[in-house]
C-alpha cells in the first residue's frame, strides 16, 4: 500500500529557507499516473496548496508563493522535496505531501488530492 | 482568485441525522469540486471528487451534488465516525486550487 511520509526540521528561523522531503513507499514516484504536491495548514486554519511536481520534473506553483518556492524530485530515492525561502512566522504550519492523478487525455493533472502524508509541523521562530 | 465559501461554519447534529454542508464558489467552476474530511491531528481524506464521484472506499452515506457555483455534501445518516471538519476544494482554476474555510460537524 502506497504511503507518503514528510521529513525535515521542525523549527526554522525567520528569513531562512524551509526544506522538507516527502518519501514515497510501497510504490514508485515515477508512476506516470500521478503528480505529487505540497499543501500546508496553519494551526487552526484552512488548507493552502503550495505546488506540485511530476516525475519528469514538470512543476506547478501557487502564484501567491511562486517567488519563494522550489519543488524538486529525486526518482532514484523515490522522494520529492520542498524549499520555501525567506520564511516568516506566517509560514508556520503543518506541511503535507500528497498525490493527485494525471489526466493523460488532457495532458494536465487532476487537482484533487487522493492520498496524503501524515503531515509535519514547521514552526518559524528565532 | 476563486473564493470558496462554506456554510455553516459549525454544525451540531446527532447520530442518525441527515447533514448537508454547502459550498459556494465566487465564479463558475463547472463540476471541478472535491470534498475532504479531516479529523484532529490527521491529514485530510478525500471523500468526493468531480462534485459527485465517490472516492473508492468511502461509505455510500456520503454524497455530493451541484455544479457551477453551488455544491452540497450530504451525509445521509450521521455516524459517530463522521464527527470531523469538512473542506471543499475547487480545482477549475489554475490560480490557487483554493479550499473552503471548513465546516466543523459537532455532536449535538
Amino acid at each position: 500500500q502506497l504511503q507518503l511520509q514528510e521529513s525535515g526540521p521542525g523549527l526554522v528561523k525567520p528569513s531562512e529557507t524551509l526544506s522538507l522531503t516527502c518519501t514515497v513507499s510501497g510504490g514508485s514516484i515515477s508512476s506516470s499516473s500521478y503528480y505529487w504536491g505540497w499543501i500546508r495548514q496553519p494551526p487552526g486554519k484552512g488548507l493552502e496548496w503550495i505546488g506540485s511536481i511530476y516525475y519528469s520534473g514538470s512543476t506547478y506553483y501557487n502564484p501567491s508563493l511562486k517567488s519563494r518556492v522550489t519543488i524538486s524530485v529525486d526518482t532514484s530515492k523515490n522522494q520529492f522535496s520542498l524549499k520555501l525561502s525567506s520564511v516568516t512566522a506566517a509560514d508556520t504550519a503543518v506541511y503535507y505531501c500528497a498525490r493527485h492523478p494525471y489526466d493523460f487525455w488532457s495532458g494536465y493533472p487532476y487537482w484533487y488530492f487522493d492520498l496524503w502524508g501524515r503531515g509535519t509541523l514547521v514552526t518559524v521562530s528565532s | 482568485d476563486i473564493q470558496m465559501t462554506q456554510s455553516p461554519s459549525t454544525l451540531s447534529a446527532s447520530v442518525g441525522d441527515r447533514v448537508t454542508i454547502t459550498c459556494r464558489a465566487s465564479q463558475s467552476i463547472s463540476s471541478w469540486l472535491a470534498w475532504y474530511q479531516q479529523k484532529p491531528g490527521k491529514a485530510p481524506k478525500l471523500l468526493i471528487y468531480k462534485a459527485s464521484s465517490l472516492e473508492s472506499g468511502v461509505p455510500s452515506r456520503f454524497s455530493g451534488s451541484g455544479s457551477g457555483t453551488e455544491f452540497t455534501l450530504t451525509i445521509s445518516s450521521l455516524q459517530p465516525d463522521d464527527f470531523a471538519t469538512y473542506y471543499c476544494q475547487q480545482y477549475n482554476s489554475y490560480s490557487g486550487r483554493t479550499f473552503g474555510q471548513g465546516t466543523k460537524v459537532e455532536i449535538k
